[in-house]
């Protein structure tokens, strides 16, 4: 079965300052990891995914993450945050097998980003 | 480009009433899925479309729900005598397939009296 741990509810941090957002998962087979930005009465924006390759994965809006076999994790970065960063994150996970499409999200955590 | 548009945006309706709630996704995506948002959750998987046959529907949570995607494009989730638990941000993504990441229209939020 698959799954996703987000640890934290919320994540504060000053503007300026570098943030992480925590993803921990479990698949069976390899996984495709992916995170989402989801901000007030609008829908989930995707932002970047690990699909295979580097470890160190960048996407948009200078968010980054980094994919850690070991540790099954998948945490998000970012070197300096800015207040209009602050939204809802959400971590996914798909088993890379065949036949299996459908995304597992995690619980999500708001990030709140302070001036 | 346009992106995923589902409607309506917000749907009222009583217990035991029966909803449709529509997805357009992106125009060439042969891949479709629905997810359910409760409040304070993360999107949880409904059913998943590859072009006009189901491929996966375990995430149903029963016999009410129902999803069709008649031409392989457009696709219409159906409630039958929803219940106040059915109440949730209805969520429809799309996309091409394979590991590409999958884009989310805004949603419909469906509220049962």
């Amino acid at each position: 079965a698959q799954s996703v741990a987000q640890p934290e509810d919320q994540v504060n941090v000053a503007e300026g300052n570098p943030l992480t957002v925590k993803c921990t998962y479990s698949v069976s087979g390899n996984p495709y990891l992916f995170w989402y930005v989801q901000y007030p009465n609008r829908g989930l924006q995707f932002l970047l995914k690990y699909i295979t390759g580097d470890n160190l994965v960048k996407g948009s809006y200078g968010f980054e993450a980094e994919f850690n076999k070991s540790q099954t994790s998948f945490h998000l970065k970012k070197p300096s945050a800015l207040v209009s960063d602050s939204a809802l994150y959400f971590c996914a996970v798909r088993d890379m097998r065949a036949g299996f499409q459908k995304l597992v999200f995690g619980t999500g955590t708001r990030l709140l980003v302070s001036p | 480009g346009a992106g995923v548009s589902q409607t309506p945006s917000n749907k009222v309706t009583e217990k035991g009433k029966y909803v449709e709630l529509r997805c357009d996704p992106i125009s060439g995506h042969t891949a479709l899925y629905w997810y359910r948002q409760s409040l304070g959750q993360g999107p949880e998987f409904l059913i998943y479309f590859q072009g006009t046959g189901a491929a996966d529907d375990s995430g149903l949570p029963n016999d009410r729900f129902f999803a069709v995607r008649p031409e392989g494009s457009v696709s219409t989730l159906k409630i039958q005598r929803t219940e106040r638990g059915d109440s949730a941000v209805y969520l429809c993504a799309s996309s091409s397939g394979g590991p590409d990441e999958q884009f989310f229209g805004p949603g419909t939020r469906l509220t049962v009296l």
